[in-house]
């Protein structure tokens, strides 16, 4: 079945640094990736996502790149900020036989991440 | 006001006691899910349901049960609560484009913390 493994948190930086989280997944076909973030007290929301191999997801100063030959979709910001302390979710949506999602998401078990000031 | 409203936001039960959790929303989405969080687990699948007539069963769905009183609202119920049923508990909603298609973000409620005795 399908899988999604994020690096062991919780991540802790200073503000200003660069940030990486990575994630990898498994999946039959090509599945959509997508990373979400959870602010404290908050549900999750859409950060990014992409859809192929290749495409670049960017928001919010965040960037992921779909690579299908290392089957990883690895979260970065260059310059993180307080306001980022949150917990970040990989994901991916499973593609049936006819090329198109049931729009089902498999999440990775989240990384904690807390910017100092 | 939140488009994915759940009740209660938290609730404290004792084992054995029926509990459900409603979901409402004002997306006008055909889809709603349930999705369990765990620290250390990411959120899990328990059912979903693509319209009204048409609910299924996701990963984790033993011990749970599901109503769609309407196309807004998506209820899950916990027939005979148990402690490891404590958990953060997510509606979400997603919109499809043809019967079969959905872009796979999902819009989340804010959870309910759901403690079992």
């Amino acid at each position: 079945g399908n899988s999604v493994t994020q690096m062991e948190g919780p991540v802790t930086l200073s503000e200003e640094a660069f940030l990486t989280i990575n994630c990898t997944y498994t999946a039959t076909g090509y599945p959509s990736l997508f990373w979400y973030v959870q602010y404290p007290g908050e549900g999750l929301q859409l950060l990014l996502k992409a859809t192929k191999a290749d495409d670049k997801g960017s928001n919010k100063g965040f960037e992921a790149t779909y690579r299908k030959e290392t089957t990883s979709f690895h979260l970065e910001k260059g310059s993180v900020q307080v306001s980022d302390s949150a917990v970040y979710f990989c994901a991916l949506s499973e593609i049936n036989a006819g090329g198109t999602s049931y729009g089902k998401l498999t999440f990775g078990q989240g990384t904690i991440l807390t910017v100092h000031p | 006001d939140a488009d994915v409203t759940q009740t209660p936001r938290n609730r404290i039960t004792k084992t054995g006691k029926r509990i459900m959790l409603e979901c409402s929303q004002t997306k006008g989405h055909d889809r709603m899910y349930w999705y369990r969080q765990d620290p250390g687990l990411g959120l899990r699948l328990i059912y979903y349901s693509f319209d009204v007539k048409d609910i299924n069963k996701g990963e984790i769905s033993d011990g749970y049960s599901v109503s769609r009183q309407a196309q807004a609202k998506f209820s899950l119920s916990l027939e005979s609560a148990i402690p490891n049923q404590t958990a953060l508990y997510f509606c979400a909603t997603s919109v499809g484009d043809r019967q079969y298609y959905s872009t796979g973000e999902l819009f989340f409620g804010e959870g309910s913390r759901l403690t079992v005795l």
